[in-house]
């Protein structure tokens, strides 16, 4: 049974960076996608991205900007770097196996991100 | 706001059908068939109900079925039961190689 567990510090300083990393356990991390979402306090959900297990990317247009992701097939284990925080940003960080086209099949429980000063 | 609307909240008793709506535009529902609606219990990981409009994954029941017409995708839960009460989101594939979600619905099972 593949499981995805989030991990990262809870609070984040603005303008730094957030990073998180989400761990693949029960399977390999390819040949599959793998994705980042939030979810901002009351409010839906946000796509932010996707990341393959050879690396190729695809990002959220509203976030392009500042997102970066990279997997680490060594460690089954895939990342997101998100710059220049604000407030805006604090969020419930989900990781997932699935892409824009793939529905996301297999989810982590959420790691909660505030970012303040 | 999020890119698909949905009602912010439906009801019903155990027994009865519910469906809940999610509107796009053809930029994204009109234009692929690339639906799909989760579930959400606080807390706990999303869970994927229906994927490509109308298809459902191993396990879960038939009492959750999905459709489309037009720029409008709808999940229907029929024989209501305590447990279906949750947060439910719809996504879709959307042009410029992108996914949108809903803003969800919060499902009471009165």
């Amino acid at each position: 049974q593949v499981q995805l567990q989030e991990s990262g510090p809870g609070l984040v300083k603005p303008p730094e960076t957030l990073s998180l990393t989400c761990t693949v356990s029960g399977d390999s991390i390819g040949p599959y996608y793998w994705s980042w979402i939030r979810q901002s306090p009351g409010k839906g959900l946000e796509w932010i991205g996707y990341i393959s297990y050879r690396g190729i990317t695809n990002y959220n247009p509203s976030l392009k900007s500042r997102v970066t992701m990279s997997v680490d097939t060594s460690k089954n284990q895939f990342s997101l770097n998100l710059n220049f925080v604000t407030a805006a940003d604090t969020a419930v960080y989900y990781c997932a196996r699935g892409a824009d086209d793939i529905p996301m099949d297999v989810w982590g429980k959420g790691i909660t991100v505030s970012v303040s000063s | 706001q999020s890119a698909l609307t949905q009602p912010a909240s439906v009801s019903g008793s155990p027994g009865q059908s519910i469906t809940i709506s999610c509107t796009g535009s053809n930029s994204d529902i009109g234009a692929y068939n690339y639906v799909s609606w989760y579930q959400h219990h606080p807390g706990k990981a999303p869970k994927v109900m229906i994927y490509d409009v109308s298809d459902r994954p191993s396990g879960i029941s038939d009492r959750f079925s999905g459709s489309k017409s037009g720029n409008t995708a709808s999940l229907t839960i029929s024989g209501l039961q305590a447990e279906d009460e949750a947060h439910y989101y719809c996504s879709s594939y959307a042009s410029g190689s992108t996914l949108v979600f809903g803003g969800g619905t919060k499902l009471t099972v009165l």
